[in-house]
């Protein structure tokens, strides 16, 4: 299995600049879940996917923030109007239902706002 | 009640030593409490994980102690190795859904 696929790997955009991260889960997982990653709040939940449907969105910072899953093997966060304060490093990760929680993380997306 | 904490935030450990880690909790609906291993221009990837049912858990040189009474739980790494350095995350999942709440993460470095 090729595991989780994360694109692009590296973006650097200008402020006000529209961002789009993609992300394909591991075949046959249910639940697809975006972090961001920053030095000053660590490992953040943004939002998560059961069955392509957002479950919990709570963790999303703003309204320039969006996300969406089309289809079981594709899922997009998009940006914008992008922000200095939105470069990080942005995680998908995917797992199976069922008693086993483990989550797969992909390579993350380094995103630079300048 | 949705936070874990984790300390220390770095940690520098002499090849052969033992490396801890320790991780605190509020909220007792936490039910699944794993650890996980990220290295630099990676994802993190899950090591080993505890349920509050055992007090112990241990995976070769990695183990988890657990002490429900105290919300306390805590990543052993024994006979550290340079290969080892990397950060580690504890998380705990509630019981009701299905998102991991993660704490800050320790930076761990084995000195050759």
């Amino acid at each position: 299995d090729a595991g989780v696929i994360q694109s692009p790997r590296h973006e650097v955009t200008e402020m006000g600049q529209e961002v789009t991260l993609r992300c394909k889960p591991i075949s046959g997982h249910d639940y697809l879940f975006w972090y961001r990653q920053t030095m000053m709040r660590g490992l953040e939940l943004l939002i998560y996917f059961n069955n392509n449907v957002p479950i919990d969105d709570s963790g999303m910072p703003e309204d320039r923030f969006s996300a969406k899953m089309p289809n079981a093997s594709f899922s997009t966060l998009k940006i914008q109007p992008s922000e200095p304060r939105d470069s990080a490093v942005y995680f998908c990760a995917s797992s199976l239902s069922g008693g086993k929680y483990e989550q797969y993380f992909g390579p993350g997306t380094r995103l630079t706002v300048t | 009640q949705q936070q874990v904490k984790q300390s220390p935030q770095s940690l520098i450990v002499q090849k052969g030593g033992i490396s801890i880690i320790n991780c605190a909790y509020e909220n007792t609906a936490f039910d699944y409490f794993p650890w996980y291993q990220q290295f630099p221009g990676k994802g993190p990837a899950l090591l080993i994980a505890i349920r509050p049912d055992v007090s112990e858990k241990k995976e070769g040189r990695f183990t988890i102690s657990f002490n429900k009474s105290a919300k306390q739980f805590s990543l052993h790494i024994m006979d550290s190795q340079p290969g080892d350095s990397a950060t580690y995350f504890c998380a705990a999942r509630p019981g009701s859904a299905r998102q991991l709440t993660f704490g800050s993460g320790t930076q761990l470095t084995v000195l050759p």
